[in-house]
């Protein structure tokens, strides 16, 4: 079992919609949970960091994380053509290390 | 602003030669990686450092090597470059004590021919 898993995609949404990204991790002990957009040809950029369980909101970008379930998910509302992008999911596992899943292309029709 | 910065963006080598990865960061982070990133397989960490002189394996480091002299440069080194290295080679830096947040360099796309 891969430690942190991602739907490859892509995930196609209109224009101004909700896209939802999910993610599951193995480590039941992790703590820290991140979302990089990564757009073709560049290298990763931190959109969102989560800790607690709950919702954590940042403009149009919210990240959930359910501890219980092993579960985080980013919900992009509003969605912009400018939002394509391959998400990557990745979860700290100590020891200043984090552990990537394999992106979640994301597709926003105008 | 922060800065990571990777020598080469593209390289192309031979089957056999040695390849250097140079890679050097302006925020005085502590810890150092380089992971590489493959089509359906993501982002790989194959070394990272800690500290200057201080390395670590990560999840792929056969074939890999790496050197850590300063604290802002971190050097990946192919002994003997093979055609499965082609790949996507990204350097990363974060300081101790944060949030996790890795702070990327822009790649240094390697073909081995």
């Amino acid at each position: 079992q891969k430690e942190v898993e991602q739907n490859s995609g892509p995930l196609s949404v209109p224009e101004g919609a909700i896209a939802s990204l999910n993610c599951t991790y193995s480590d039941r002990g992790s703590q820290s949970f991140f979302w990089y957009r990564q757009y073709s040809g560049k290298s990763p950029e931190l959109i969102m960091f989560i800790y607690s369980n709950g919702d954590k909101e940042d403009g149009r970008f919210t990240a959930q994380l359910n501890k219980a379930s092993q579960y985080v998910s980013l919900l992009i509302r509003d969605s912009q053509p400018s939002d394509s992008a391959t998400y990557l999911c990745a979860v700290y596992t100590g020891f200043q290390k984090l552990v990537f899943g394999t992106g979640t292309r994301l597709l926003v029709s105008p | 602003d922060v800065k990571v910065t990777q020598s080469s963006r593209y390289l192309v080598k031979r089957t056999g030669e040695k390849v250097f990865l140079e890679c050097v960061q302006d925020m005085d982070h502590e810890n150092m990686f380089w992971y590489r990133q493959d089509p359906g397989l993501g982002l790989r960490l194959i070394y990272f450092s800690y500290d200057v002189k201080m390395k670590e394996k990560g999840d792929i480091p056969e074939g890999y090597s790496v050197s850590r002299e300063k604290k802002e440069r971190f050097s990946l080194i192919l002994e003997s470059a093979s055609t499965n290295q082609t790949s996507m080679y990204l350097c990363a830096s974060s300081p101790t004590g944060g949030t996790g947040e890795l702070f990327f360099g822009e790649g240094s796309r390697l073909t081995v021919l």
